[in-house]
């Protein structure tokens, strides 16, 4: 079974307009962290942000919001005011249990590509 | 800060050569991570290793790649022989304690004739 899935295989957004990108995950996990990346088409992976399964509070960083529902096992990353450069490929990664070694591997989605239109 | 650093950023042979990738970690992170990506499967976790130790390389595809980290501050993927279906994006993180994010070098594009 799939443990990250992301539905939406493109997305388009006007600039200055605010979107969501969805992230559903599956763990029997209590502790947990939830991670999105930005790919643009130069190749790098850059870490925008992560919730703790424990945080309260959704998780922000400047124009990234993280719209974490536990019950819902959903961490769909927000981007508000998208600008041209927010164009990219967007992966939803899932920190897994204990490996028994003190590291933890992640699970990344299939991602999902943003268009910002102009 | 220095970040990952990933060497070549590009190489191209041929199939059958032996083709050794380059990572060094960011300095005090002591887990590391060589993924590879390719538009049909994604990003595939390859091997990690947690202070120089490798944990778990069951993501490596077969004999023909091989990981070491001889110390914290330098690592290599080695595929001997390459083939054609070896061809893709090969990325190394690393990462300090296990709640922070793994941060990503620039990644080899690696292409196999």
């Amino acid at each position: 079974a799939q443990k990250i899935t992301q539905t939406q295989p493109g997305m388009f957004v006007q600039e200055k307009e605010a979107v969501t990108l969805d992230c559903t995950y599956d763990t029997s996990d209590q502790s947990y962290g939830l991670f999105w990346y930005k790919q643009p088409s130069s190749g790098e992976m850059i870490f925008l942000i992560y919730q703790g399964s424990y945080d309260e509070q959704n998780a922000t960083e400047g124009r990234y919001s993280l719209n974490f529902q536990k019950a819902r096992k959903s961490a769909n990353l927000v981007i508000s005011a998208s600008q041209l450069g927010d164009s990219a490929m967007y992966f939803c990664a899932m920190r897994d249990s204990y490996s028994g070694a003190g590291s933890y591997q992640l699970t990344f989605g299939k991602g999902t590509k943003l268009s910002v239109i102009p | 800060d220095a970040g990952v650093i990933q060497s070549p950023r590009h190489e191209v042979t041929e199939m059958g050569q032996e083709v050794t990738l380059r990572c060094k970690p960011i300095s005090g992170h002591n887990s590391l991570f060589w993924y590879r990506q390719t538009m049909m499967r994604g990003l595939e976790l390859l091997i990690y290793f947690n202070n120089n130790v490798p944990i778990d390389d069951s993501g490596m595809p077969e004999d023909r790649f091989s990981a070491k980290m001889p110390n914290a501050s330098f690592s290599t993927l080695k595929i001997q022989p390459s083939e054609p279906r070896d061809s893709a994006v090969y990325f190394c993180a690393s990462r300090g304690d296990s709640n922070q994010p793994q941060h990503f070098g620039d990644g080899t594009r690696l292409s196999i004739l």
